[in-house]
């Protein structure tokens, strides 16, 4: 079947370190887009992909960093420049074609050492 | 710009009774909408979209929701609530203009909690 695989569930960081989240989707879809949830206050987005080797900014992209090499994957850097970085990050694709809804992964919880 | 209120933060409902989860929206022209689903530590299911036509909507796990125009409204609705129900629901607008490139505005959430 069809999805979004985002790995590891679970991930811890230590001061200073920089993590790296995968996300893979064989969806064949052309957009890919990050989000950070915390409690209470819905789902961020931090970047966004619509076609290999290109990826835009979103509403709270400092401290973290993208990249499209291949259409399946879009993984998620969180540096250290990320002073908190506690939370549930989930990622989605989406069909580009007119209003297409976007499909989400698991998600992946990072916390604090 | 677009936005998206859900006004109910957390409702409680018994099992076996209906249920109703508000969203409000402010989108410049008529928008398409998406309510989705998300169970604890799990990502979002799509359950219903709206982009034109029938403004009454049928979605996945018996929930359907209505677009009303002169409410700016896009409620969420079920007629008998399962223990299964007991999730967080989203409400989601796409940004407006022409580089939307797909990106979504989202509600605050509401969590519905089933009481047996």
């Amino acid at each position: 079947d069809g999805g979004i695989t985002q790995s590891p569930k679970y991930l811890f960081r230590k001061e200073g370190q920089n993590v790296t989240l995968s996300c893979e989707q064989n969806l064949n879809h052309d957009a890919m887009y990050w989000y950070r949830q915390d409690p209470g206050q819905g789902l961020r987005l931090i970047y966004y992909s619509q076609i290999v080797n290109d990826f835009q900014k979103g509403d709270i992209a400092e401290g973290y960093s993208v990249s499209r090499e291949k259409k399946e994957s879009f993984p998620l850097t969180v540096t250290s420049a990320q002073k908190n970085p506690t939370a549930f990050y989930l990622c989605a694709s989406r069909r580009d074609r007119g209003n297409q809804p976007q499909h989400f992964g698991d998600g992946t919880r990072l916390s604090i050492l | 710009a677009q936005s998206v209120t859900q006004p109910d933060i957390h409702i409680t409902v018994s099992e076996g009774a209906s249920l109703e989860l508000r969203c409000n929206y402010s989108y410049g022209a008529t928008p398409y909408l998406f309510w989705y689903v998300q169970s604890p530590g799990q990502g979002l299911q799509l359950l219903l979209k709206y982009f034109s036509g029938d403004t009454l909507v049928q979605g996945i796990k018996g929930f359907e929701a209505e677009f009303k125009r002169s409410q700016s409204s896009f409620n969420l609705r079920k007629p008998s609530v399962h223990w299964s129900d007991a999730a967080e629901y989203f409400c989601a607008v796409p940004h407006a203009g022409g580089t939307s490139y797909g990106k979504l505005t989202f509600g605050q959430g509401t969590i519905l909690t089933v009481h047996p």
